[in-house]
């Protein structure tokens, strides 16, 4: 089957560092996703992985290691208005390049 | 601003009413996709179009009929609803993927219109 793991809720101070982790078991594997989604809005587009490494951009930074089924979204410097919930989405291969999603991580971030 | 916009933002329907969902995307993007979202589940993906030709039905009930007349237009007409489909219905837009194409093809949401059958 296919499975994408992530923590239901987390809790973080403002001005921390929070690590929200995903795991995958899918048949293929042709990228993997992180979107961000507020309450009541749209899921925002937050970075995409296909190779090994870390891609840093801004407060944000996304990791990947595909041979662990693993990747990471590292949130510096929290602000009260980080607080959403991140969505992991990994993309499938050949024709089905559909999306596979976890259920969110709800990231509480308080003062 | 995603640039993919949705009306109505909320939706309350009997199970006896046709209503439609209307989405629009202003990104120049060639495939647009209905998602359902309810609580406790991930994301489920209802319908695909690819230049306006749907390459995707992930097994929906027949009361939920997709219409994409151009690229930047897609519709969700919904027909004799249960109250198990009250969720979020979210569209979304991205370049449209080519045999051999190598596009991210990363999918841009609209807000979702909140749906409600009583």
């Amino acid at each position: 089957g296919q499975n994408i793991d992530q923590p239901t809720e987390m809790t973080a101070t403002e001005g921390a560092i929070v690590q929200i982790n995903c795991t995958y078991q899918t048949s293929g594997f042709n990228g993997l996703f992180w979107y961000q989604q507020h309450a009541g809005e749209a899921p925002t587009f937050l970075s995409y992985n296909v190779l090994d490494g870390l891609e840093e951009k801004g407060r944000f930074s996304s990791f990947l290691s595909r041979s662990k089924g693993y990747s990471y979204l590292l949130l510096k410097e929290l602000q009260m208005k980080d607080s959403a919930s991140y969505l992991c989405a990994v993309r499938g291969v050949g024709n089905n390049r559909k999306l596979i999603w976890g259920l969110g991580t709800s990231l509480a971030v308080n003062p | 601003e995603t640039g993919v916009t949705q009306t109505p933002r909320h939706l309350v329907m009997g199970m006896t009413n046709k209503k439609s969902l209307k989405c629009e995307q202003h990104l120049g993007h060639n495939a647009m996709y209905w998602y359902k979202q309810s609580a406790k589940k991930p994301l489920e993906l209802m319908f695909v179009y690819n230049f306006k030709e749907q390459t995707e039905n992930n097994s929906v009930p027949s009361r939920f009929s997709p219409e994409c007349p151009n690229s930047s237009h897609l519709f969700l007409h919904l027909h004799t609803l249960q109250p198990e489909d009250s969720a979020l219905y979210l569209c979304a837009s991205s370049q449209a993927v080519l045999s051999g194409g190598a596009s991210t093809d990363t999918q841009y949401f609209g807000p979702g219109t909140r749906l409600t059958v009583l």
